[in-house]
């Protein structure tokens, strides 16, 4: 298993201004992803964030508006840039291990607000 | 492209009835893996149970069981004798060979004392 935190729990933030979510992992781990559910909804993968190399965005998404970084293998942080109040969501951040039919674990998410 | 359809966006079942959740994906694979996560009020999502494709044995973990019919390319999810800490989303993902998670529209699960 993987015990993963997540920072800030939850956020209010000002229109036009960006909010790092900082996403830690008590064990190395080779993949990262992040996604966004709106409550009571299924979850949108952002993108997937793999150590050493750049992240793989999902249709949709793009580096300038969600920068992410990866600079070991229990770290992650994906910023949401420039908001609006249509990027008030939840956004979690999950784990795996790699490897053909390994679970994701899922971190308690952050809940932003933007007004 | 893979996509996976839970067609009930809400079930209810009395406590310790049995309940079950439906699931269906479409894929042109033949080896892949299936899941059912539970993501309970308080949010944090966590495996349920997982079934390899190519195990033609049906995946079972304590109340928790599948029916896997993969010609019919269906997964439901058995829950016998709920309880009140059962009450939950539940989402069924098909995990793909970039080993990402294909998610259905989850089902919410209420339990009736």
């Amino acid at each position: 298993s993987a015990v993963i935190s997540q920072k800030p729990s939850r956020d209010i933030c000002q229109r036009g201004t960006s909010l790092t979510i900082q996403c830690q992992v008590d064990s190395q781990v080779t993949m990262m992803f992040w996604y966004r559910q709106q409550p009571g909804q299924s979850l949108t993968l952002i993108a997937t964030a793999n150590q050493g190399s750049e992240a793989t965005y999902e249709s949709g998404f793009v580096i300038d508006k969600f920068p992410i970084s990866r600079p070991n293998l229990t770290f992650s942080t994906l910023t949401v840039s420039n908001m609006s109040p249509e990027d008030s969501s939840i956004y979690l951040c999950s784990v795996s291990r790699g490897g053909v039919g390994n679970e994701q674990f899922f971190g308690p998410g952050t809940r932003l607000t933007v007004l | 492209a893979q996509t996976v359809t839970q067609s009930q966006p809400e079930m209810s079942v009395q406590e310790a009835e049995t309940v079950t959740l439906s699931c269906t994906y479409d894929t042109s694979e033949s080896d892949y893996y299936l899941f059912w996560y539970k993501q309970p009020p308080s949010r944090q999502m966590i495996l349920v149970i997982r079934q390899e494709a190519y195990k033609q044995q049906n995946a079972t973990e304590n109340r928790f069981s599948v029916n896997f019919q993969k010609a019919a390319k269906s997964f439901s999810l058995k829950i016998s004798d709920s309880q009140l800490g059962d009450a939950a989303m539940y989402f069924c993902a098909f995990m793909d060979s970039n080993y990402q998670l294909i998610w259905g529209a989850g089902t919410k699960l209420i339990i009736k004392p």
